[in-house]
């Protein structure tokens, strides 16, 4: 059964850093892409970052480009996006996906607020 | 960037309608489009990739049309379990891009 858990939101005062961690289980983690996508407060969806599955490929979105990185361990099927320079803005529930194009598999998603 | 415009953001509707929601893009895109779903407080749901690929468990009553700029997803006979919101996606390119949203909602 393919599982991804995510871990590390918590609440973070503006300019702070924060670092994401995504667990991944029941499957081959280091044949795929991985995704972040976030969720502001009542709000929709919006993709972060991409990372292909032996890191050459990396994308970002224009609102967090220069402040967020994102990396992947295939020795320990995990994915991680540290967050610098923060701001309310930033203030989400995010996800880690599975990509094959689109996104078959989710985590729970970690909740970040950026608040002073 | 490829701007998605996706139709209704409210839908109201009661249990056996059929509905469909509009996905608009400003370029075209093939058939690298997929269909999510998403309840309150959970995380979302892959309905339908590649436009009209029904994602393996997801009920017949779910379908997808279209490719190069127009897309539809088409439920058939609403049930009470697919009240939510329901989300288009682009994959064609980067960066990846997601339509507003579409709140489905007991008329």
């Amino acid at each position: 059964e393919v599982q991804l858990v995510e871990s590390g939101g918590g609440l973070v005062k503006p300019g702070g850093s924060l670092r994401l961690s995504c667990a991944a289980s029941g499957f081959t983690f280091s044949s795929y892409s991985m995704n972040w996508v976030r969720q502001a407060p009542g709000k929709g969806l919006e993709w972060v970052s991409s990372i292909s599955s032996s890191s050459s490929y990396i994308y970002y979105a224009d609102s967090v480009k220069g402040r967020f990185t994102i990396s992947r361990d295939n020795a320990k099927n995990s994915l991680y996006l540290q967050m610098n320079s923060l701001r309310a803005e930033d203030t989400a529930v995010y996800y880690c996906a599975r990509d094959k194009g689109d996104n078959d598999y989710w985590g729970q998603g970690t909740l970040v607020t950026v608040s002073s | 960037v490829i701007w998605m415009t996706q139709s209704p953001s409210l839908l109201s509707a009661s249990t056996g309608d059929r509905v469909t929601i509009s996905c608009r893009m400003s370029q075209g895109i093939s058939s690298y489009l997929a269909w999510y779903q998403q309840k309150p407080g959970k995380a979302p749901e892959l309905l339908i990739y590649a436009a009209s690929t029904l994602q393996s468990g997801v009920p017949s009553r779910f379908s997808g049309s279209g490719s190069g700029t127009d897309f539809t997803l088409t439920i058939s006979c609403l049930q009470s379990e697919d009240f939510a919101t329901y989300y288009c996606q682009q994959y064609y390119s980067f960066p990846r891009t997601f339509g507003q949203g579409t709140k489905v909602e007991i008329k």
